[in-house]
């Protein structure tokens, strides 16, 4: 089956720690997308990237950095600059970046202590 | 940049009830607008979506218009039932899409 999975779906860190969340897509899928989730405050876009080898920033990319080695792959990591990294990731994918529709993964949930 | 308006929440029903969630967004030009719903703890799924005015987008009872004349692309459902309760949001297209605060619906029996 075609989808986009996210490991793991709870993720637990100390503070001043990186952590890396995976996403991986089979859907040949050009574009893919991170997003954090805070209660209350919707879906708020960290990083993008439209193809292979590069990424744009989002509305809130600082604390975070990202990957697009392969076209399956956009693994975002979470750095110990982040100052309130504690929330519900969410990975996404579409087949362009022109407004179509896009198809999510299960999220990770982070928490950092 | 473009942006959306979501009714707050919570919307609170009773099974069988008539509902509707407003949308309202901006934007350059006339991008698809899509509404997805997230049940808890999950990612967000595709609810419906319309590609070009007046274009009617509709799923599972549900349905939603693009009226380009005032910009509203509202939800709606004749009859809601328990398995309804989750949270929707609105989402106009573009580079990336912008989605609203969301709409949580919780449908009692």
């Amino acid at each position: 089956d075609g989808g986009i999975t996210q490991s793991p779906k709870y993720l637990f860190r100390k503070e001043g720690q990186n952590v890396t969340l995976s996403c991986e897509q089979n859907l040949n899928h050009d574009a893919m997308y991170w997003y954090r989730q805070d209660p209350g405050q919707g879906l708020r876009l960290i990083y993008y990237s439209q193809i292979v080898n590069d990424f744009q920033k989002g509305d809130i990319a600082e604390g975070y950095s990202v990957s697009r080695e392969k076209k399956e792959s956009f693994p975002l990591t979470v750095t110990s600059a982040q100052k309130n990294p504690t929330a519900f990731y969410l990975c996404a994918s579409s087949i362009s970046d022109v407004g179509g529709e896009q198809y999510f993964g299960p999220g990770t949930r982070l928490t950092v202590t | 940049g473009n942006s959306v308006t979501q009714m707050e929440g919570p919307v609170t029903l009773s099974e069988e009830a008539f509902l509707t969630i407003n949308c309202t967004y901006t934007a350059t030009g006339y991008p698809s607008l899509f509404w997805y719903v997230q049940y808890p703890g999950e990612g967000l799924q595709l609810l419906l979506k319309a590609t070009k005015a007046d274009d009617k987008g509709s799923n599972k009872g549900f349905e939603a218009t693009y009226r380009k004349e005032t910009t509203s692309f509202h939800l709606e459902k004749g009859s809601v039932q328990v398995s309804d309760s989750a949270v929707y949001f609105c989402a106009p297209g573009g580079t990336a899409l912008i989605f609203g605060k969301g709409t949580t619906l919780s449908v009692s029996s």
